[in-house]
Protein backbone atom coordinates (compact mmCIF):
# COMPACT_ATOMS: atom_id res chain seq x y z
CA UNK A 1 0.00 0.00 0.00
CA UNK A 2 1.52 3.01 -1.12
CA UNK A 3 2.21 5.72 1.94
CA UNK A 4 3.19 9.48 1.18
CA UNK A 5 4.75 11.32 4.03
CA UNK A 6 5.90 14.71 4.03
CA UNK A 7 8.67 16.25 6.44
CA UNK A 8 8.40 18.72 8.06
CA UNK A 9 4.93 19.49 8.82
CA UNK A 10 4.93 22.80 9.08
CA UNK A 11 8.15 25.32 8.43
CA UNK A 12 8.67 29.08 9.56
CA UNK A 13 11.64 31.09 7.76
CA UNK A 14 12.69 34.71 6.99
CA UNK A 15 11.48 36.19 3.31
CA UNK A 16 14.14 36.03 0.98
CA UNK A 17 15.57 32.49 2.50
CA UNK A 18 16.08 29.42 -0.06
CA UNK A 19 13.94 26.08 1.28
CA UNK A 20 13.16 22.65 0.66
CA UNK A 21 10.02 21.14 1.04
CA UNK A 22 10.70 16.74 1.38
CA UNK A 23 8.14 14.30 -0.09
CA UNK A 24 8.80 10.63 0.34
CA UNK A 25 6.77 7.53 -0.77
CA UNK A 26 7.18 3.61 -0.03
CA UNK A 27 6.76 2.45 -3.69
CA UNK A 28 8.27 3.62 -6.58
CA UNK A 29 5.82 1.82 -9.47
CA UNK A 30 4.31 5.61 -9.74
CA UNK A 31 3.27 7.34 -12.83
CA UNK A 32 3.82 10.57 -11.83
CA UNK A 33 4.45 13.05 -8.86
CA UNK A 34 2.64 16.48 -8.48
CA UNK A 35 3.21 19.35 -6.11
CA UNK A 36 0.28 21.38 -5.08
CA UNK A 37 -0.34 24.50 -3.37
CA UNK A 38 -3.57 25.11 -1.20
CA UNK A 39 -4.28 27.93 0.58
CA UNK A 40 -6.18 28.17 3.70
CA UNK A 41 -9.75 27.31 2.93
CA UNK A 42 -9.00 26.86 -0.53
CA UNK A 43 -8.76 24.37 -3.03
CA UNK A 44 -5.61 23.07 -4.30
CA UNK A 45 -3.25 24.57 -7.46
CA UNK A 46 -1.44 22.85 -9.18
CA UNK A 47 2.32 23.86 -9.08
CA UNK A 48 4.71 21.39 -10.91
CA UNK A 49 4.01 17.45 -12.21
CA UNK A 50 7.16 15.16 -12.52
CA UNK A 51 6.61 12.37 -15.17
CA UNK A 52 8.34 9.05 -13.47
CA UNK A 53 10.77 9.13 -16.47
CA UNK A 54 11.61 12.72 -15.49
CA UNK A 55 14.05 13.83 -12.56
CA UNK A 56 12.97 17.63 -12.06
CA UNK A 57 10.74 20.17 -13.17
CA UNK A 58 11.04 23.99 -12.74
CA UNK A 59 8.80 26.91 -12.61
CA UNK A 60 10.17 30.16 -12.41
CA UNK A 61 10.96 30.21 -8.14
CA UNK A 62 10.02 26.34 -7.85
CA UNK A 63 11.70 23.52 -8.93
CA UNK A 64 10.68 19.41 -8.40
CA UNK A 65 13.15 16.86 -8.14
CA UNK A 66 12.32 13.71 -8.28
CA UNK A 67 14.28 10.26 -7.33
CA UNK A 68 12.12 7.14 -7.86
CA UNK A 69 14.77 4.54 -6.54
CA UNK A 70 15.09 6.37 -3.40
CA UNK A 71 11.06 7.43 -3.00
CA UNK A 72 11.56 10.96 -3.09
CA UNK A 73 10.88 14.02 -4.34
CA UNK A 74 11.61 17.66 -2.99
CA UNK A 75 10.61 21.28 -3.99
CA UNK A 76 12.78 23.86 -3.81
CA UNK A 77 11.47 27.23 -3.33
CA UNK A 78 14.11 30.12 -3.76
CA UNK A 79 14.01 33.85 -2.53
CA UNK A 80 11.14 32.93 -0.43
CA UNK A 81 8.48 35.53 -0.16
CA UNK A 82 5.32 36.20 2.31
CA UNK A 83 2.94 34.95 -0.44
CA UNK A 84 4.31 31.94 -0.93
CA UNK A 85 2.73 31.09 2.84
CA UNK A 86 0.73 28.09 2.35
CA UNK A 87 0.26 24.53 2.43
CA UNK A 88 2.21 22.38 0.04
CA UNK A 89 0.84 19.04 -0.78
CA UNK A 90 2.90 16.03 -2.68
CA UNK A 91 0.71 13.60 -4.53
CA UNK A 92 1.98 9.94 -5.86
CA UNK A 93 0.32 8.86 -8.80
CA UNK A 94 0.23 4.97 -9.15
CA UNK A 95 -3.11 3.20 -9.78
CA UNK A 96 -4.84 6.44 -7.88
CA UNK A 97 -3.60 9.52 -6.29
CA UNK A 98 -2.15 9.35 -3.18
CA UNK A 99 -1.67 12.64 -1.17
CA UNK A 100 0.58 13.75 1.48
CA UNK A 101 -0.61 15.13 4.81
CA UNK A 102 1.59 18.72 3.48
CA UNK A 103 3.89 21.25 4.89
CA UNK A 104 2.66 24.17 6.21
CA UNK A 105 4.99 26.94 5.26
CA UNK A 106 4.87 30.48 6.95
CA UNK A 107 7.15 33.16 5.35
CA UNK A 108 8.18 35.82 7.66
CA UNK A 109 8.24 39.57 6.30
CA UNK B 1 -5.49 23.68 -17.51
CA UNK B 2 -9.20 22.71 -16.66
CA UNK B 3 -11.04 25.22 -15.04
CA UNK B 4 -13.59 23.78 -11.82
CA UNK B 5 -16.80 25.87 -10.12
CA UNK B 6 -18.12 24.38 -7.26
CA UNK B 7 -21.27 25.27 -5.89
CA UNK B 8 -22.13 26.25 -2.93
CA UNK B 9 -18.71 27.44 -1.40
CA UNK B 10 -19.37 26.82 2.41
CA UNK B 11 -22.60 25.95 4.22
CA UNK B 12 -23.30 25.82 7.86
CA UNK B 13 -25.95 22.77 8.50
CA UNK B 14 -28.21 20.71 11.26
CA UNK B 15 -27.61 16.93 11.79
CA UNK B 16 -29.43 14.70 10.36
CA UNK B 17 -29.81 16.80 7.15
CA UNK B 18 -28.61 16.46 3.31
CA UNK B 19 -26.62 18.80 1.49
CA UNK B 20 -25.91 18.42 -2.24
CA UNK B 21 -22.38 20.04 -3.50
CA UNK B 22 -22.02 20.64 -7.58
CA UNK B 23 -19.05 20.37 -9.75
CA UNK B 24 -18.82 21.91 -12.90
CA UNK B 25 -15.91 21.71 -15.63
CA UNK B 26 -15.47 23.50 -18.48
CA UNK B 27 -15.07 21.10 -21.02
CA UNK B 28 -15.86 17.43 -21.23
CA UNK B 29 -13.30 14.55 -18.87
CA UNK B 30 -14.45 11.14 -18.55
CA UNK B 31 -14.10 10.79 -14.83
CA UNK B 32 -14.60 13.23 -12.27
CA UNK B 33 -13.16 12.67 -8.80
CA UNK B 34 -14.37 13.34 -5.15
CA UNK B 35 -12.30 14.15 -2.55
CA UNK B 36 -12.78 14.87 1.49
CA UNK B 37 -10.26 16.58 3.87
CA UNK B 38 -10.84 16.77 6.81
CA UNK B 39 -9.88 18.87 9.32
CA UNK B 40 -5.80 19.39 9.50
CA UNK B 41 -5.45 16.08 7.32
CA UNK B 42 -4.72 15.59 3.84
CA UNK B 43 -6.78 14.56 0.92
CA UNK B 44 -9.09 11.05 0.95
CA UNK B 45 -10.72 10.12 -2.02
CA UNK B 46 -14.22 9.37 -1.52
CA UNK B 47 -15.30 7.79 -5.08
CA UNK B 48 -14.55 8.03 -9.25
CA UNK B 49 -17.21 9.09 -11.00
CA UNK B 50 -17.88 8.07 -14.66
CA UNK B 51 -20.47 9.24 -16.94
CA UNK B 52 -23.11 6.46 -17.72
CA UNK B 53 -22.27 4.38 -14.59
CA UNK B 54 -22.29 4.03 -11.23
CA UNK B 55 -19.54 5.85 -9.53
CA UNK B 56 -16.84 3.07 -7.77
CA UNK B 57 -16.54 4.12 -4.06
CA UNK B 58 -13.17 3.86 -1.88
CA UNK B 59 -12.68 2.00 1.33
CA UNK B 60 -14.72 3.34 3.87
CA UNK B 61 -17.34 4.92 1.45
CA UNK B 62 -20.53 3.41 0.94
CA UNK B 63 -23.33 5.26 -1.71
CA UNK B 64 -25.91 5.15 0.93
CA UNK B 65 -23.92 7.78 2.51
CA UNK B 66 -22.48 9.95 -0.39
CA UNK B 67 -24.27 9.60 -3.97
CA UNK B 68 -23.08 10.77 -6.34
CA UNK B 69 -24.75 11.79 -10.01
CA UNK B 70 -22.81 12.36 -13.20
CA UNK B 71 -25.55 13.34 -15.89
CA UNK B 72 -23.31 14.36 -18.46
CA UNK B 73 -19.32 14.80 -19.26
CA UNK B 74 -19.27 18.25 -17.60
CA UNK B 75 -20.87 18.21 -14.55
CA UNK B 76 -21.74 15.61 -11.21
CA UNK B 77 -22.81 15.95 -8.03
CA UNK B 78 -22.28 14.19 -4.31
CA UNK B 79 -24.91 14.31 -1.66
CA UNK B 80 -23.46 14.06 2.17
CA UNK B 81 -26.54 12.52 3.22
CA UNK B 82 -27.75 12.22 6.98
CA UNK B 83 -25.35 14.36 7.89
CA UNK B 84 -23.43 14.46 11.33
CA UNK B 85 -20.48 16.50 12.90
CA UNK B 86 -17.86 14.27 11.77
CA UNK B 87 -19.08 14.99 7.97
CA UNK B 88 -17.35 18.93 8.99
CA UNK B 89 -14.81 18.87 6.26
CA UNK B 90 -14.17 20.70 2.83
CA UNK B 91 -14.98 18.89 -0.46
CA UNK B 92 -13.05 19.12 -3.64
CA UNK B 93 -13.99 17.55 -7.11
CA UNK B 94 -11.75 16.88 -9.86
CA UNK B 95 -10.34 16.06 -12.98
CA UNK B 96 -7.46 14.82 -14.62
CA UNK B 97 -6.53 16.28 -18.13
CA UNK B 98 -2.70 15.35 -19.46
CA UNK B 99 -1.89 13.83 -16.58
CA UNK B 100 -2.20 16.99 -14.55
CA UNK B 101 -4.71 16.81 -11.62
CA UNK B 102 -6.92 19.82 -11.07
CA UNK B 103 -9.27 20.73 -8.32
CA UNK B 104 -12.47 22.91 -7.80
CA UNK B 105 -12.27 25.61 -5.40
CA UNK B 106 -13.59 23.47 -2.60
CA UNK B 107 -16.88 23.26 -0.67
CA UNK B 108 -16.38 23.98 3.10
CA UNK B 109 -19.09 21.98 5.38
CA UNK B 110 -20.12 22.53 8.98
CA UNK B 111 -22.34 20.33 10.76
CA UNK B 112 -24.02 21.62 13.69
Amino acid sequence: KQEVTQIPAALSVPEGENLVLNCSFTDSAIYNLQWFRQDPGKGLTSLLLIQSSQREQTSGRLNASLDKSSGRSTLYIAASQPGDSATYLCAVVDDKIIFGKGTRLHILP
Amino acid sequence: SAVISQKPSRDICQRGTSLTIQCQVDSQVTMMFWYRQQPGQSLTLIATANQGSEATYESGFVIDKFPISRPNLTFSTLTVSNMSPEDSSIYLCSVGRQETQYFGPGTRLLVL
